[in-house]
């Protein structure tokens, strides 16, 4: 009953240094997404992917790099990091059917990755 | 574009009080979706309510409900006889056709004893 899974769960990195965030889900979900909260600011969306092979930006997508070779995997990459990126990060997974299907437009969510950049 | 305010950055009152958290939002699509979740001090999401445009019915969940007015582009939510398990963070979230989620900053619920 793992749903969606994030790791790693907590890092701690030197400004420029690169990492790789990775989150599976296995409700074959076609929908997933990349969201990053930090205090007084709410959830902002970094990027997300409407399908396999497929990626498209939020709200605040600089600084990121997404890919969903897999349905199931949706990887948000930091090639050079900074210290405005310390936040937690949040991945989301969610089904899209038809108004008053079951679970439309539910996001559900990993328990988070705490990244800190110094 | 899509836009959610959450006007209410923090509140706190006695457990057993009543309380409303306020919600406002901004589309320019007729079809589109409203949510709220909760964030408890564990820190993970938890799913509460999803309404469709077309559903402007009220809904009640034991001491939870939502009130959804089209009219004031509104979608608050109010906690009956509240508890301290329900200090939590809550946030309000809207989605367009695109089905990528906006939130609003959030609410800050703190229930004393």
């Amino acid at each position: 009953n793992a749903g969606v899974t994030q790791t790693p769960k907590f890092r701690v990195l030197k400004t420029g240094q690169s990492m790789t965030l990775l989150c599976a889900q296995d409700m074959n979900h076609e929908y997933m997404y990349w969201y990053r909260q930090d205090p007084g600011m709410g959830l902002r969306l970094i990027h997300y992917s409407v399908g396999e092979g497929t990626t498209a930006k939020g709200e605040v997508p600089d600084g990121y790099n997404v890919s969903r070779l897999k349905k199931q995997n949706f990887l948000l990459g930091l090639e050079s990091a900074a210290p405005s990126q310390t936040s937690v990060y949040f991945c989301a997974s969610s089904h899209w059917g038809l108004a008053g299907t079951a679970n439309t437009g539910e996001l559900f969510f990993g328990e988070g990755s705490r990244l800190t950049v110094l | 574009a899509q836009k959610v305010t959450q006007a209410q950055t923090e509140i706190s009152v006695v457990e057993k009080e009543d309380v409303t958290l306020d919600c406002v939002y901004e589309t320019r699509d007729t079809t589109y979706y409203l949510f709220w979740y909760k964030q408890p001090p564990s820190g993970e999401l938890v799913f509460l309510i999803r309404r469709n445009s077309f559903d402007e019915q009220n809904e009640i969940s034991g001491r939870y409900s939502w009130n959804f007015q089209k009219s004031t582009s509104s979608f608050n939510f109010t906690i009956t006889a509240s508890q301290v398990v329900d200090s939590a963070v809550y946030f309000c979230a809207l989605s367009e056709l695109a089905q990528k989620l906006v939130f609003g900053q959030g609410t800050r619920l703190t229930i004393n004893p």
